[in-house]
């Protein structure tokens, strides 16, 4: 399948400060990816929808000013989790689909504010 | 809207037995995309298996197959000839055609495989 790269793998920030994580497709371009955060032994809660291009498209419940979302290129789309607090800590991960609607997925970010 | 529906958190298996995981979805539409994902401990997300809506025919990929019922919206995976390697959390997840369409995931299962 695809292969999906994103870094960091894991961060641990202070209260307060931004962290941008990034989300790659290495072998093909991805019109559309997706954000999901996760909590232990739940499911991937979809954040926002990225299009190259455009604006994002976020979920019911996702502040906008707090995970900014820029897909600049059709292999990089980034999130950015602005004035980070405990709260915020979880497990991010992006998705990026292909032409025949198959996402392939990243390896995950686990984000840690202390 | 569009929703998934995984009504068993838990299930185990012994190990070369076959098990089969439940899943439901809703949607009016015609034209959209089903599959498995698999999740084992390293949290990295693997596709299992994808169905076509207009395809009648079930898809398999080696000892993963699926039962697709459109008519009653579900979309169950069956997994033969268990291996430890299986143990893993199970999510179905739901796509519509096109390029930018969503995707959603149900609930999830955790499957264990028992030696």
């Amino acid at each position: 399948g695809a292969v999906v790269s994103q870094h960091p793998s894991r961060v641990i920030c202070k209260s307060g400060t931004s962290v941008k994580i990034e989300c790659r497709s290495l072998d093909f371009q991805a019109t559309t990816m997706f954000w999901y955060r996760q909590f232990p032994k739940q499911s991937l809660m979809l954040m926002a929808t990225s299009n190259e291009g455009s604006k994002a498209t976020y979920e019911q419940g996702v502040e906008k000013d707090k995970f900014l979302i820029n897909h600049a290129s059709l292999t990089l789309s980034t999130l950015t989790v602005t004035s980070a607090h405990p709260e915020d800590s979880s497990f991010y991960i992006c998705s990026a689909r292909t032409e025949n609607a198959e996402a392939f997925f990243g390896q995950g970010t686990r984000l840690t504010v202390v | 809207a569009q929703t998934v529906t995984q009504s068993q958190p838990e299930m185990s298996v012994q190990e070369a037995e076959t098990v089969t995981l439940s899943c439901t979805y809703d949607t009016s539409e015609s034209n959209y995309y089903l599959f498995w994902y698999k999740q084992p401990p390293s949290r990295q997300m693997i596709l299992v298996i994808r169905q076509e809506a207009y395809k009648q025919q079930n898809a398999t990929e080696n000892r993963f197959s699926v039962n697709f019922q459109k008519a009653a919206k579900s979309f169950s995976l069956k997994i033969s000839d268990s291996q430890l390697g299986d143990t893993a959390m199970y999510f179905c997840a739901f796509t519509l055609s096109g390029n930018t369409g969503k995707l959603i995931f149900g609930q999830g299962t955790t499957l264990q495989v028992k030696p």
